[in-house]
């Protein structure tokens, strides 16, 4: 079965920083471009980066380019999210997820359970 | 930046025929594909490149995709459709989403 978990959320204060991963299981990841995508308390849904099956190319949201790294272990067939300067603004719910094929431009067909990241003093 | 307008909201009775739109500058020219997100819980894709149905998706979901809308149909609509939807196409390779559409059923 084809899963992704993500973890990694929890309470940060503004400034601050958090990584999220996401494991993947029952495909090759390796050859999937990845994507995070978020979403803010009632809000809808908002795309923030992406990963190419290599690694060796990486795209972002403007919200986000400059303080959101992404990254992934093809090893240990993990995706990461390094969020640093932390603004009130980046609490949401952050989702991995995978393409129907393997390139970067495709709709998503497997989804995590999502994990939350509150900005807060 | 690209954007994808959704109307906010659209209503149906039981039974009937939904559509939800989605506008963008040329979207005909790119891939259009719809989510369905109930509380709670994950989105779920219904329609991908424009009009294909993943599988286990129901044959009342249907989509197409010119000019500068796309559109979602749901014909026979149920209670159990009823959700929040959301647009998707790719523009410079960053992923571009509609605000959403909840769908009610009345």
């Amino acid at each position: 079965e084809v899963q992704l978990l993500e973890s990694g959320g929890g309470l940060v204060q503004p400034g601050g920083s958090l990584r999220l991963s996401c494991a993947a299981s029952g495909f090759t990841f390796s050859t999937y471009a990845m994507t995070w995508v978020r979403q803010a308390p009632g809000k809808g849904l908002e795309w923030v980066s992406a990963i190419s099956g290599s690694g060796g190319s990486t795209y972002y949201a403007d919200s986000v380019k400059g303080r959101f790294t992404i990254s992934r272990d093809n090893s240990k067939n993990t995706l990461y999210l390094q969020m640093n300067s932390l603004r009130a603004e980046d609490t949401a719910v952050y989702y991995c997820a995978k393409p129907t094929v393997p390139t970067t431009a495709d709709a998503f067909d497997i989804w995590g359970q999502g994990t939350m990241v509150t900005v807060s003093s | 930046s690209y954007e994808l307008t959704q109307p906010p909201s659209v209503s149906v009775s039981p039974g009937q025929t939904a559509s939800i739109t989605c506008s963008g500058d040329k979207l005909g020219d790119k891939y259009a594909c719809w989510y369905q997100q109930k509380p709670g819980q994950s989105p779920v894709l219904v329609i991908y490149q424009d009009n294909k149905r993943p599988s286990g998706i129901p044959e009342r979901f249907s989509g197409s995709n010119s000019g500068n809308t796309a559109t979602l149909t749901i014909s026979g609509t149920q209670a159990m459709d009823e959700a929040d939807y959301y647009c998707q196409a790719w523009d410079s390779s960053r992923g571009v989403f509609g605000g959403g559409t909840k769908l009610t059923v009345l």
